[in-house]
């Protein structure tokens, strides 16, 4: 089953304590993203990766890592988390249309990672 | 800058009448325009999507959305309104000549449908 795959699904930490959301595809999808979401805010990009060891920055980069060691995985580092990035996070992948270039293809959705930091 | 604009936080209907959610968006160029369906503790469902062609676009459950290039619009319909249909409601767009991979997404439009 094509799926888009994030651990944990829920997580509550303390400021300051470094985590890790893992997400992983078995799409063979080149492009991944994180978002976060926020009541009234919709959905925003944190960042993205086009294939991999290619990453770049979103809208809202600040206090987010990540790596795109494997095609397949693309985690979501918190170096030092702080209560405001408690939100709900979505990992999404795609196919790229082209050499390096996004196109129609529909973005996939993992189920959601609840971090809440205290 | 893309942006894409769901003018109503929430929307009420009664089972079995028609629905309307309303999506405006500002590109530059012609874009790629997606809907999507989030249920309560759930990931975004992927419901339909306008990237070239007929302007009314079918997509999952029923749904479906008419892309207006003149208006900037594509508002997603279904004619007969469901319970089950209930859930936060996403309008997101692509920039076709896009380099960076964005998916600019809406805030979301709550659509409850009662009895």
């Amino acid at each position: 089953e094509a799926q888009v795959t994030q651990n944990p699904r829920y997580l509550i930490t303390v400021t300051g304590k470094k985590l890790t959301v893992t997400c992983s595809q078995n799409m063979n999808h080149e492009y991944m993203s994180w978002y976060r979401q926020d009541p009234g805010l919709g959905l925003r990009q944190i960042y993205y990766s086009m294939n991999v060891e290619v990453t770049d920055k979103g809208d809202v980069p600040e206090g987010y890592k990540v790596s795109r060691k494997e095609k397949r995985n693309f985690p979501l580092i918190l170096e030092s988390p702080s209560p405001n990035q408690t939100s709900l996070y979505f990992c999404a992948s795609s196919l790229s249309g082209g050499p390096d270039r996004p196109s129609g293809n529909t973005i996939y959705f993992g189920e959601g990672s609840w971090l809440t930091v205290v | 800058a893309q942006s894409v604009a769901q003018p109503e936080d929430q929307v009420n209907v009664a089972e079995g009448n028609p629905l309307t959610v309303k999506c405006t968006y500002s590109v530059s160029g012609n874009p790629y325009l997606f809907w999507y369906v989030q249920y309560p503790n759930r990931g975004l469902q992927f419901l339909l999507k306008y990237i070239t062609g007929d302007n009314l676009v079918k997509g999952s459950y029923g749904f479906e959305a008419e892309f207006n290039k003149s208006q900037t619009s594509f508002h997603l319909k279904k004619p007969s309104a469901l319970v089950s249909d209930s859930a936060l409601y996403f309008c997101a767009v692509r920039d076709r000549g896009s380099t960076l991979g964005r998916l600019y997404f809406g805030r979301g439009t709550q659509l409850t449908v009662w009895p």
